[in-house]
């Protein structure tokens, strides 16, 4: 079956530190991978997505993800995290060119205390 | 933003009611779910519309039932609410519309908390 996992459920960190979220997926084929962001009281957003090329991919507010497919892993990451960062943070990824149901995984809240 | 709307966005009420939430979008997006989001659990898809009178259950679909009879417009219905059923409950589309193997990320609308006493 298809799952995601991301590895850390609550994380807490203090304002500059640097962040790394841990997601993987379970799948045998090509893969398209999604990072979204859901800060307190809203609709989730997308942070960044990856299709093909470049494994490293940089998406909005500083953050990247990079795929290692030998890994099944799409790990998100940001070099210095501010207290605006604090969220829930959801991995998700949906099968090349077909199925339009995305997995998601269940989620990493994060603190990010000032 | 895309054009994602839910309503009502709060609702009260009680065991055995019905209830019907809706989710109305502006960007003829051809492809359109209801998940319901609990602590601990991440987001669960309820069900998904992949076009008008096309639908399909999810993996938490018991208890809901969905009608989509315009492009724009995908209905929740919980016949007879419980108390298990208190959540929030998002609705996301993704598109364009009908271009196939789309690799389109999905857009939320704002949610609907659902109380049920």
């Amino acid at each position: 079956a298809q799952s995601v996992s991301q590895h850390n459920h609550h994380v807490i960190l203090s304002e500059a530190a640097s962040l790394e979220l841990g997601c993987n997926y379970s799948y045998g084929g090509t893969v398209n991978l999604f990072w979204y962001v859901q800060y307190p009281g809203q609709h989730l957003q997308l942070l960044l997505k990856y299709f093909s090329g470049d494994p490293l991919v940089k998406g909005i507010k500083g953050f990247e993800a990079e795929f290692i497919k030998s890994k099944f892993s799409f790990n998100l990451r940001k070099p210095s995290v501010q207290w605006s960062d604090t969220a829930e943070y959801f991995c998700a990824f949906s099968p090349w060119g077909g199925s339009y149901i995305p997995t998601f995984g269940r989620g990493t809240s994060l603190i990010v205390h000032p | 933003d895309a054009g994602i709307t839910q309503s009502p966005r709060h609702k009260v009420t009680e065991t055995g009611t019905p209830v019907t939430l809706r989710c109305h979008q502006t960007e003829n997006h051809r492809y359109m779910y209801w998940y319901r989001q609990d602590p601990g659990h991440g987001l669960r898809l309820i069900h998904y519309s992949y076009g008008v009178k096309d639908t399909d259950k999810g993996e938490v679909s018991d208890g809901y039932s969905v009608s989509r009879s315009k492009t724009e417009d995908f209905l929740l219905t919980l016949e007879s609410a419980t108390s298990s059923q208190t959540s929030v409950y998002f609705c996301a589309i993704r598109g364009p519309p009908y271009i196939e193997n789309s690799n389109q990320p999905q857009h939320f609308g704002d949610g609907t908390r659902l109380s049920i006493l």
